[in-house]
Formats: C-alpha cells, structure tokens, sequence
C-alpha cells in the first residue's frame, strides 16, 4: 500500500511570490491534514480537509490556504512568501480525522530567500 | 503557550536497557494522546496512542502510560535497540478551540548507546 506522497521534495522561492504544495493520501484516507515545522515553534497545525471541506483551521494567517479534491488529495498554498515561512511542510492523511492516527509524508523542505 | 511539553530535548540510553519519555500537557480537554518518531529527511511515522479512558496500552517493545490526574504520558522502550535512536513526538487531539488538529511538543532526541 503506498504511503503518504509530497511533491516537490525540496522548493526554493524569494519573498512576495507564492507556492503551491501537493499532497497524495493513502488510498482510502479521506482526512487530510497540513503541519508546519521550524526549530523554533515545532510542528504546528495548519488546517485540515475532508471531503473536499477545510473541517479545521490552526492559527496561521490567510496567507495560509489549501484545497482538497474528490479523489482526497490536497494541495496547499501561501501567497506572498515571507523569510519566516522557511519550513518543512508536512501532510498526513487518516481514515476519518485526527482523532486516529495519522500517517505522514515525507514532507516539502520550503526555502524562502 | 505550548500545551504539549516534553522537557528533556534529549536523552541518552544503553542498548538493551529501558528507554523513558516523557510528556506534559495542560489542557485538561485532550482525550487522545499518541507517540511519532522520526527519522531525519524523513515524515514522522505513528508509534503507539492511548485513549483518555485508558492508562496503559502496549504493543510489542512499546508502553504508553497515561497519568489524567497529574496531565502526564510516558513511553516505555523495553528492550531499546540501536534503531530506536531518533526524535520522539508526543502528540494530543481533542484540545477544540476550533483547532482541533493534533498539537505537537517539541520531541526528545533518543540516542541508543551500543
């Protein structure tokens, strides 16, 4: 069974531009689930999908936005890149939700020069 | 406010012996609780999770202990084998506040001593 798929690997932007990330889920897994990880702050929670709806939002500015489609998977845009958002980008799919658990991507080291 | 604390950024065990990790949380509405690792370059992969309704839950070499009273986990690697050696996430769901994703702490370095 394939796992999590996250593409690109590696993403190298300048500020004020955008990106767009993308994530496959497992088969079968209809939540999908975006995290952000710094040094600093861990990893935090972005939002969550299900069934083509965002069900969750974690504190992140509108800068901050996803999508998903009917096939489950997702894709994940910031617009008007700042430094801070340098990060690994990781998405994790379940069943239902985050109250089962999560598998995750290998993520998308995000570089913002 | 991190609601999900894991004092000891890193810990260092002899292979063979028990490895304990441990994790805080504050909010009281959390009710389901699980342990990741992680690799370097690589996602973090689920480990072990407990219910609010239970202390203890194992699985194979893996213990998790859940303490509500004193808002404390603890993870249980008996025996611990070089491959152990990673970062260690605890993780909570259930804290709503309409962010109900799952709240990381900041993970503890597992170094395996042969």
């Amino acid at each position: 069974k394939a796992g999590v798929t996250q593409t690109p690997r590696y993403l190298i932007k300048t500020r004020g531009q955008q990106v767009t990330l993308s994530c496959s889920p497992i088969s079968g897994h209809r939540s999908v689930s975006w995290y952000q990880q710094t040094p600093g702050q861990g990893l935090q929670f972005l939002f969550e999908y299900f069934s083509e709806t965002q069900r969750n939002k974690g504190n992140f500015p509108g800068r901050f936005s996803g999508r998903q489609f009917s096939n489950s998977r997702s894709e994940m845009n910031v617009s008007t890149l700042e430094l801070g958002d340098s990060a690994l980008y990781l998405c994790a799919s379940s069943i239902d939700g985050p109250n089962q658990p999560q598998h995750f991507g290998d993520g998308t080291r995000l570089s913002i020069l | 406010d991190q609601q999900v604390k894991q004092n000891s950024p890193s810990l260092s065990v002899q292979e063979g012996r028990i490895s304990i990790l441990n994790c805080d949380y504050t909010n009281s509405m959390f009710d389901y609780f699980l342990w990741y690792k992680k690799y370097p370059a690589e996602g973090p992969t689920f480990l072990i999770s407990i219910s609010s309704i239970k202390d203890k839950n194992e699985d194979g070499r893996f213990t998790v202990f859940l303490n509500k009273s004193a808002k404390h986990l603890s993870l249980h690697i008996v025996p611990s084998q070089p491959g152990d050696s990673a970062v260690y996430f605890c993780a909570a769901y259930g804290g709503g506040g309409g962010a109900d994703g799952l709240t990381f702490g900041k993970g503890t370095h597992l170094i395996i001593q042969p």
